[in-house]
């Protein structure tokens, strides 16, 4: 059981450059989210998605895009990175019903836009 | 309008002592407020949650406590240790009402000295 995995953990690019961020989960869970960590500012949603097929703007969304293709993947793209997009990225899921609301974490991926 | 307000930015603690850290929230629909805990280089991880149906919850050497009616919750670590040292984030959430989406707030350096 890995629970949340991200993938790459690290990656640089250049201004206009695109890249795809991976997230899995092996739970089950229904909710899935994307958030970014920034010194000073706590943890950012991004975009999140209660089920398969369905996504959603968070509170920052401008300049990425997901997909949820399949239950256990959230994929995040950056179409033409800025390097006001250089952060820590973090993925995250959630099961659905009231029993727990606890968010589960991947160990992030460091992203450097130069 | 950032939803949950934490503080203090750091805090440095003496081994064996008592570590606080504050939390104030506006929406009076949250009905989860959980702390995270997150070590460098790691996703963070849930160390404790409270509902506000109760003023109080302990688990080990860490409590919530929660005012409803002041809207704040903090979190205190008793006998603060060195590998206490981490960065804690407090949060926020309407839960099954609300996708469980979570409203962090800015997060706290904590360096307990040996």
């Amino acid at each position: 059981n890995a629970g949340v995995t991200q993938t790459p953990k690290f990656r640089v690019l250049k201004t206009g450059q695109s890249m795809t961020l991976l997230c899995a989960q092996d739970m089950n869970h229904e909710y899935m989210y994307w958030y970014r960590q920034d010194p000073g500012m706590g943890l950012r949603l991004i975009h999140y998605s209660v089920g398969e097929g369905t996504t959603a703007k968070g509170e920052v969304p401008d300049g990425y895009n997901v997909s949820r293709l399949k239950k256990q993947n959230f994929l995040l793209g950056l179409e033409s990175a800025a390097p006001s997009q250089t952060s820590v990225y973090f993925c995250a899921s959630s099961r659905q019903g009231r029993v727990s609301y606890e968010q589960y974490f991947g160990p992030g991926t460091r992203l450097t836009v130069t | 309008q950032q939803q949950v307000k934490q503080s203090p930015q750091s805090l440095i603690v003496q081994k064996g002592g008592i570590s606080i850290i504050n939390c104030a929230y506006e929406n009076t629909a949250f009905d989860y407020f959980p702390w995270y805990q997150q070590f460098p280089g790691k996703g963070p991880a849930l160390l404790i949650a409270i509902r506000p149906d109760v003023s109080e919850k302990k688990e080990g050497r860490f409590t919530i406590s929660f005012n409803k009616s002041a809207k704040q919750f903090s979190l205190h670590i008793m006998d603060s240790q060195p590998g206490d040292s981490a960065t804690y984030f407090c949060a926020a959430t309407r839960g099954a009402n609300n996708f469980n989406k979570f409203y962090f707030g800015s997060g706290t350096k904590l360096n307990v000295k040996p």
